[in-house]
């Protein structure tokens, strides 16, 4: 069973369009998070929640909505897509919500979207 | 803001080859991951340092944990084909449950 996963895994879409990211975890954790690994391979974080509420929220652009229906799940969802979103987009879980030796980031495959 | 530079940036070694990644930064952080990525694949925790000073092994790879919690270091043994990937360091900055990622180490394993 895999423990974070996102679909799809492959996104190729128009500038303009709006497209959303699914991401499911089965390890019963309480925070999940959406990174943005851009073309350099930097990894950035965009969101966090911990049990359905923003508990993180980076300098990114109100086009980016994401959405926990409850604990397992953490979706993305990006209106008006431009050239600049293209990247790698991960979501990840972790079993604590406060930092420490315990805030391991479970790391599902990646979503590629591609924007023409 | 917070920074994590690793160097080098990219390193292509043979097989057998014996290599060091760095991870460098001027905060200091509570705690400091390792992390390999794969190829079509996110990335997935090696170890956790958070003693400064603090030295784990696994296996052929040696970790360190900076005295003043401000860098770390990754020392492969014999690096095989098997350890390519990409290499992220993240430092936990504090009580938060934000981790900052380093810019990412590169490694190619000839056979």
């Amino acid at each position: 069973d895999t423990a974070v996963s996102q679909t799809p895994k492959y996104l190729v879409t128009q500038m303009g369009n709006d497209k959303s990211i699914k991401c499911e975890q089965n390890l019963g954790h309480d925070t999940m998070y959406w990174y943005k690994q851009d073309s350099k391979k930097f990894l950035k974080i965009m969101f966090s929640y911990n049990n359905k509420e923003l508990i993180i929220n980076e300098t990114v652009p109100n086009r980016f909505s994401p959405k926990s229906p409850d604990k397992a799940h953490l979706n993305l969802h990006i209106n008006s897509l431009e050239l600049g979103d293209s990247a790698v987009y991960f979501c990840a879980s972790s079993p604590m919500t406060s930092g420490g030796v315990k805030n391991i980031q479970y790391f599902g495959a990646g979503t590629r979207l591609s924007v023409l | 803001t917070q920074l994590l530079e690793q160097s080098p940036q990219f390193l292509s070694i043979q097989e057998g080859e014996n290599l060091t990644v760095y991870c460098n930064s001027s905060s200091v952080f509570s705690s400091l991951q390792w992390y390999r990525q794969e190829p079509g694949e996110g990335p997935v925790l090696l170890v956790t340092v958070v003693t400064g000073g603090e030295v784990k092994k696994l296996k052929r790879l040696t970790f360190q944990f900076g005295d003043a919690r401000k860098d770390s270091s990754l020392h492969i043994t014999a690096a095989q084909t098997g350890d390519t990937g990409l290499y992220l360091c993240a430092g936990a900055p504090g009580a938060t449950n934000k981790l900052i990622f380093g810019t990412g180490t590169l490694l190619a394993v000839q056979p």
